[in-house]
């Protein structure tokens, strides 16, 4: 089974810091994401990378990066977290086919106080 | 555009009953996939079933079937005999590219024992 890792379930953090997510998936896919999820906006997209360096951005990329060293590891990246970035976050992965389902980590809800 | 809607946002059923989720999307690609994805209370994703476009088979897999139909851009997913392991938020996803997922935005299934 493909097992999609991320560091934390819960994190509390300060406006202002620096904040880091990471995530790490054993299957060796080619595609990792970065999603949010709030209530009533269903899942909205960060970043995606297709390849070790490489990176898209999603539909909401604003106040995030990224980073995509190692196929197996992508690490997104809030460089001044702000409370309105309080939220769930997902990361998943998936092979480089249509056919290929996303397979989501547990999840790291986030607050910024 | 591309889109997804699950009409219905909050299900209750009692156990044993079955249920059914609507789905619809919008594309104008003739090649995708579409996908059903279950996140129950613990926060994590599972990817459930998947159907191509080019296969307008119905399928049946243990209590699970869905039913894919092109004419009017549905792909309901249904499950029989509910349980209350059920409950969880069940999303419906079109896949058109690698890179590109539209979720639905959730509908949220209660079996009541």
């Amino acid at each position: 089974d493909v097992k999609v890792t991320q560091s934390s379930r819960y994190l509390v953090k300060r406006t202002g810091e620096k904040v880091f997510l990471e995530c790490v998936q054993d299957m060796d896919h080619e595609n990792m994401f970065w999603y949010r999820q709030d209530p009533g906006l269903g899942l909205r997209l960060i970043y995606f990378s297709y390849d070790v360096k490489m990176k898209e951005k999603g539909d909401i990329p604003e106040g995030y990066s990224v980073s995509r060293e190692k196929k197996e590891r992508f690490s997104l990246i809030l460089e001044s977290a702000s409370t309105n970035q309080t939220s769930m976050y997902l990361c998943a992965s998936s092979a480089g086919q249509l056919r290929s389902p996303l397979h989501f980590g547990n999840g790291t809800r986030l607050t910024v106080t | 555009a591309q889109k997804v809607t699950q009409a219905q946002t909050e299900i209750s059923v009692v156990e044993k009953e079955d249920v059914t989720l609507d789905c619809v999307y919008e594309t104008r690609d003739t090649t995708y996939y579409l996908f059903w994805y279950k996140q129950p209370p613990s926060g994590e994703l599972v990817f459930l079933i998947r159907r191509n476009s080019f296969d307008e088979q119905n399928e049946i897999s243990g209590r699970y079937s869905w039913n894919f139909q092109k004419s009017t851009s549905s792909f309901n997913f249904t499950i029989t005999a509910s349980q209350v392991v059920d409950s969880a938020v069940y999303f419906c996803a079109l896949k058109t590219s690698y890179d590109k997922v539209i979720f639905g935005p959730g509908t949220s299934l209660s079996v009541i024992p």
